[in-house]
């Protein structure tokens, strides 16, 4: 079955400081999808980022890198010199790769940030 | 561009009642799924359908019903409104050419009492 574990519920950290959101999932699948989206207080889902199991190389994108570690299950995310306006929950999924028109998450329970200034 | 739209926002109704949220996706877009959200977990697949056919279905009870309509648009209905089906309930779509990727809406908040 699959799985999605993000151990951390909360996490508090001060504006400026680097912070890593983790991730763990299972599957039998060899290949599928992994993602990372951003949840505000306003409560729409903010796509962040899509990684597929064939490419393991980390992607930095403006503060938020991303780390994929297939050996160890793992897909981590880093927000570098954090913003209050960072201050959201984050969600890692998992989905399966040739899913056709079929587009089923399997989503993990969430990380929330608080960003203090 | 106008992103997924849900309407309600908000919306209370008591046990037994029935419930309907719509949903209309990103022009361009055929592909809608449902979800649900309950307070500090993640969202859970409730249905997925693609050019007005149901392509997948989460572990949701019968009384848990959706349709998509000709111009992609979707309802999902909730019968026999029971106290924990208060929730978040989020329509996401999505197009053929970004395998995976959901664009999802602001949500429909039900509240049962």
């Amino acid at each position: 079955a699959q799985k999605v574990t993000q151990a951390q519920t909360e996490i508090s950290v001060v504006e400026k400081e680097d912070v890593t959101l983790d991730c763990v999932y299972e599957t039998r699948d060899t290949t599928y999808y992994l993602f990372w989206y951003k949840q505000p207080p306003s409560g729409e889902l903010v796509f962040l980022i899509r990684r597929n199991s064939f490419d393991e190389q980390n992607e930095i994108s403006g503060r938020y890198s991303w780390n994929f570690q297939k050996s160890t299950s793992s897909f981590n995310f880093t927000i570098t010199a954090s913003q209050v306006v960072d201050s959201a929950v984050y969600f890692c999924a998992l989905s399966e790769f040739n899913a056709g028109n079929n587009r089923k998450l399997i989503w993990g329970l969430g990380t929330s940030l608080a960003v203090n200034p | 561009d106008a992103g997924v739209t849900q309407s309600p926002t908000h919306l209370i109704k008591t046990r037994g009642q029935h419930v309907t949220l719509r949903c209309s996706p990103i022009s361009g877009h055929k592909s809608v799924s449902w979800y649900q959200q309950v307070l500090g977990q993640g969202p859970q697949f409730i249905f997925q359908y693609y050019e007005k056919e149901e392509r997948g279905r989460g572990n949701f009870p019968d009384r848990f019903s959706a349709r998509q309509f000709p111009n992609y648009s979707s309802e999902l209905n909730v019968n026999a409104l029971l106290l924990g089906d208060s929730a978040l309930y989020l329509c996401a779509s999505s197009g053929h050419d970004r395998a995976g990727e959901l664009f999802f809406g602001e949500g429909s908040r039900l509240t049962v009492l």
